[in-house]
């Protein structure tokens, strides 16, 4: 069965910090990872996709990593801001595989 | 380019009544998805439809049902509601069907059951 598992279940940090959140994957064969952010009461917007091939990606703040001989990605983000209080979420693909695969999702709260 | 839009924002209704939700995706897209958000299990696929067909299906009862329209707009409907089913209904569109494409959510609806 696929499966995405993202750890911290939440976390809480103070403005202009670092963090970095965990997603762990059993999905195979693998087609491609995503990070989602969602803002309370909205719907997710899309921060990063990866394939295989890709090891980093950026988006401003944001820099996903991606491991796929240990099936293990990360979101790092840097300087963080009051509106990055938010829901992240980790999905995955796998090839010939029309569903995602979902992960629980990490919140992350930014205190002034 | 106008995104992906619910219709309502908000609903209450009581156990038992039936409702119906509605969502239009971004112009050109062909792909609508829905999903189930609650704070307990997070994302849960319901449906995917493409080309006014049902192409997969998530773990839910028959209570739970869709459909689309040739101009890709989607509803899903749920019978029989039960306290269970407050949640935050999302629908995502995409170009193509499945997971090679790109989805883009919409704000969703908040279904609340008493």
């Amino acid at each position: 069965k696929n499966q995405v598992e993202q750890s911290p279940q939440s976390l809480i940090i103070l403005e202009g910090k670092n963090c970095t959140l965990q997603c762990n994957y059993t999905v195979s064969p693998f087609s491609n990872l995503r990070w989602y952010k969602q803002d309370t009461g909205r719907g997710p917007v899309s921060l990063t996709i990866m394939t295989f091939s890709e090891n980093t990606k950026s988006n401003g703040r944001y820099t996903a990593t991606l491991d796929a001989d240990t099936k293990q990605s990360s979101l790092h983000i840097t300087a963080s801001q009051l509106s990055d209080s938010a829901s992240y979420i980790c999905v995955v693909s796998a090839i010939y595989d029309y569903k995602l695969s979902f992960g629980a999702g990490t919140t992350v709260t930014v205190r002034a | 380019k106008a995104g992906v839009t619910q219709t309502p924002r908000y609903l209450i209704k009581t156990r038992g009544q039936q409702v119906t939700l509605s969502c239009s995706p971004i112009s050109g897209h062909r792909s609508v998805s829905w999903y189930q958000q609650t704070p307990g299990q997070g994302l849960q696929f319901l449906f995917e439809y493409f080309s006014e067909t049902q192409r997969n299906k998530g773990n839910f009862p028959g209570r739970f049902s869709g459909r689309q329209f040739s101009n890709s707009r989607s509803e899903m409907n749920v019978s029989t509601l039960e306290l269970g089913d407050s949640a935050l209904y999302l629908c995502a569109s995409s170009r193509g069907q499945g997971a090679p494409y790109e989805q883009y959510f919409g704000p969703g609806t908040r279904l609340t059951v008493t």
